[in-house]
């Protein structure tokens, strides 16, 4: 069974710039995170899908951040601007039932 | 206070030693919990559920107290291989959320 996909692997940008980073779920699972995961903490959630319906999105930076998942498989998530405190990891996930499954996850510097 | 708190290490032991993590939660309302394993620069992957009566997977025992809001992963005869980042999970609310602890770190050291 193929993975949890993402895109870019990597991506270093300048404050205030604009990056998305997109991500395919493994195939029929209905509920989609996104996290970001800051060095030397825990992944945070920042939005959850269920199909193409936002379920929790209260910890999304909303000036900035924004996601979307149109017909219910892919996202992408997207940051404009850009600050320096937005170097991460960004992991998107997706569930079954009982499990979530991470992908590799995007890792963002911002300079 | 964070809704799930762990001792951040790092724990360095020799190989076959037991050691032991622990993690508190805030919320009492808290249905599900679990341990996840994160390796340098990877993505956390599911270790184990933790259940009331505690359970066990080989060398790996978890334990929940849901009395005092505390979850325990005693890893046994550690392996260079477990050497990790263990992260403490929470499960809350209708909408299957998971929250994330910061991580104990574990190097396993020959």
């Amino acid at each position: 069974e193929a993975g949890v996909a993402q895109s870019p692997r990597y991506k270093i940008i300048e404050k205030r710039q604009s990056v998305a980073f997109w991500c395919n779920p493994i195939s029929g699972h209905a509920t989609l995170y996104w996290y970001q995961q800051i060095l030397g903490q825990g992944p945070k959630l920042l939005i959850q899908f269920q199909n193409n319906g936002v379920v929790d999105d209260s910890q999304l930076p909303k000036d900035r951040f924004s996601a979307e998942r149109l017909k219910g498989v892919d996202s992408t998530l997207k940051i404009q601007p850009a600050k320096l405190e937005d170097s991460a990891v960004y992991l998107c996930a997706s569930s079954s039932i009982n499990e979530q499954f991470f992908g590799p996850g995007t890792r963002l510097t911002v300079l | 206070r964070k809704e799930v708190e762990q001792d951040p290490g790092p724990f360095n032991v020799p190989e076959g030693a037991t050691v032991a993590f622990n993690c508190t939660y805030s919320n009492s309302a808290s249905q599900s919990f679990f341990w996840y394993r994160q390796d340098c620069r990877k993505e956390p992957k599911l270790l184990m559920s933790v259940y009331s009566s505690g359970n066990e997977d080989g060398r790996f025992t978890a334990q929940l107290n849901r009395a005092s809001q505390y979850i325990s992963l005693l890893i046994r005869d550690s392996k260079l291989s477990d050497s990790a980042t263990y992260l403490c999970v929470v499960h809350s609310g209708s909408a299957r959320q998971l929250t994330f602890g910061s991580g104990t770190q574990l190097t396993v050291l020959p």
